[in-house]
């Protein structure tokens, strides 16, 4: 398995600011993916971030809303850009390293947007 | 469209009450299926990944099977630790991505 740390792991946000979450893993991996959770719903997938490359988004997500970094292979950043209460969610970093067997999560950072 | 239902939403629970939940899926191909576990405010916790029809794996009081077109995580002597979300993923062959269903609460009681 791998421990991945999320930070912060919470934060409440002035509307119009961004927020930057870093992901840390303990070993290498090459596929990280950044997922969100608003209240009350199961997760979402936001994009798929892998080494070397610009991160993959998912229908409904862009980069100017949503940047990412993925330096290397055992960090990455998503940030939340110019905030509304509609970004208010707990956002979760994923990563698999076993080839698609198995999928670990981070603990989230859960946003409020006020 | 990928898509992932589970049912119920919500399940009570008494203690030692053995039950199921349920996960229907339609794909345009299937790398894996994956249940979790989570607790109120924590990331997802891994539980299994089945590949193929007919397979199934067991965890202490789980046991989750797969069919073509859905999976059961059968919950056996269920105790209160067991309370928690539990959530059915689904991986597209064509990608390592995760589809998530809505999940099922599930709350034993002592």
């Amino acid at each position: 398995s791998a421990v991945i740390s999320q930070k912060p792991s919470r934060d409440i946000c002035q509307r119009g600011t961004s927020l930057t979450i870093q992901c840390q893993v303990d070993s290498q991996v090459t596929m990280m993916f950044w997922y969100r959770q608003q209240p009350g719903q199961s997760l979402t997938l936001i994009a798929t971030a892998n080494q070397g490359s610009e991160a993959t988004y998912e229908s409904g997500f862009v980069i100017d809303k949503f940047p990412i970094s993925r330096p290397n292979l055992t960090f990455s950043t998503l940030t939340v850009s110019n905030m509304s209460p509609e970004d208010s969610s707990i956002y979760l970093c994923s990563v698999d390293m076993t080839q698609g067997s198995r999928a670990f999560f981070g603990q989230g950072t859960r946003l409020t947007v006020v | 469209e990928d898509q992932v239902t589970q049912s119920p939403e919500a399940l009570r629970l008494q203690e030692g009450e053995s039950s199921s939940l349920n996960c229907s899926y339609t794909v345009s191909g299937l790398r894996g299926l994956f249940w979790y576990r989570q607790d109120p405010g924590k990331g997802p916790e891994f539980l299994f990944t089945l590949y193929s029809a007919g397979e199934e794996k067991e965890k202490e009081r789980l046991k989750a099977t797969l069919t073509k077109k859905e999976s059961f995580l059968h919950i056996t002597a269920p105790k209160p630790e067991d309370s928690a979300t539990y959530l059915c993923a689904v991986q597209v062959a064509s990608s390592y991505k995760l589809i998530f269903g809505s999940g099922t609460r599930l709350l034993v009681r002592p």
